[in-house]
């Protein structure tokens, strides 16, 4: 079963603009990391945020977590077209498993 | 160039053929996973290790295999028993087994079967 499911699975916007990406999941999380993947890629780790944090920062993302709603968010601010490329969240499980439980994704696409 | 190395970037294999995914890392990690992605899904655990010479099953284990007889390296067999092998197929490694590390992916290797 997934552990994170994100929200939209795809969002298109005007280059300049903020995007938002959701994610839920399931059961207890140790930390929550979000990725981003260009097309026929491997993924790239933008960001970890542990869930005794509520948000981070880093560069033009903004990450937060709300562990009572089991639920994350990923900002991206100003975009670029260079931002365009699927983001995927996941979750390693509070219960000790030394693995990453991966959602579905969100495809971006920044209109120039 | 620290890194993880897939090869190779294309795969063709006829049915019934088991066929071998290399991934390689310099980065000194202990611990290793193999990925699949399906188009417009996410990515789902096949195996992974922690250790040399030892490996877990994870969601989708069946019609795999791997060894892990280097630290460095970490194959991947696609067997003749996966039913619909034709994917996109990632591999990660993660520096320790503690909690919270960053899995770093290599390039991956798309498989088709024809």
């Amino acid at each position: 079963s997934q552990q994170g499911e994100e929200d939209p699975q795809a969002l298109s916007i005007q280059e300049g603009e903020n995007a938002t990406m959701n994610c839920s999941y399931k059961t207890s999380i140790n930390n929550l990391q979000w990725y981003r993947q260009n097309s026929g890629r491997g993924l790239v780790h933008l960001i970890l945020i542990r869930s005794n944090e509520r948000e981070k920062h880093s560069g033009r993302l903004r990450v937060t977590l709300d562990t009572s709603k089991k639920s994350s968010s990923l900002l991206i601010t100003a975009s670029r077209a260079a931002d365009t490329a699927s983001y995927f969240c996941a979750g390693r499980s509070a219960q000790g498993a030394q693995k990453l439980v991966f959602g579905q994704g969100t495809r971006l696409t920044i209109n120039p | 160039d620290g890194g993880i190395t897939q090869s190779p970037k294309y795969l063709f294999r006829k049915e019934g053929q088991n066929v071998t995914l290399s991934c390689e890392q310099n980065l000194n990690h202990d611990a290793m996973y193999w990925y699949r992605q399906d188009p417009g899904q996410g990515l789902r655990l096949i195996y992974y290790s922690q250790i040399v010479n030892d490996f877990q099953k994870g969601d989708i284990a069946e019609g795999y295999s791997v060894s892990r007889e280097k630290k460095e390296s970490f194959p991947l067999t696609v067997t003749s028993a996966q039913k619909n092998p034709t994917a996109f197929y990632l591999c990660a490694s993660t520096l320790s087994l503690v909690a919270g590390a960053e899995q770093f992916f290599g390039p991956g290797t798309r498989l088709t079967v024809l």
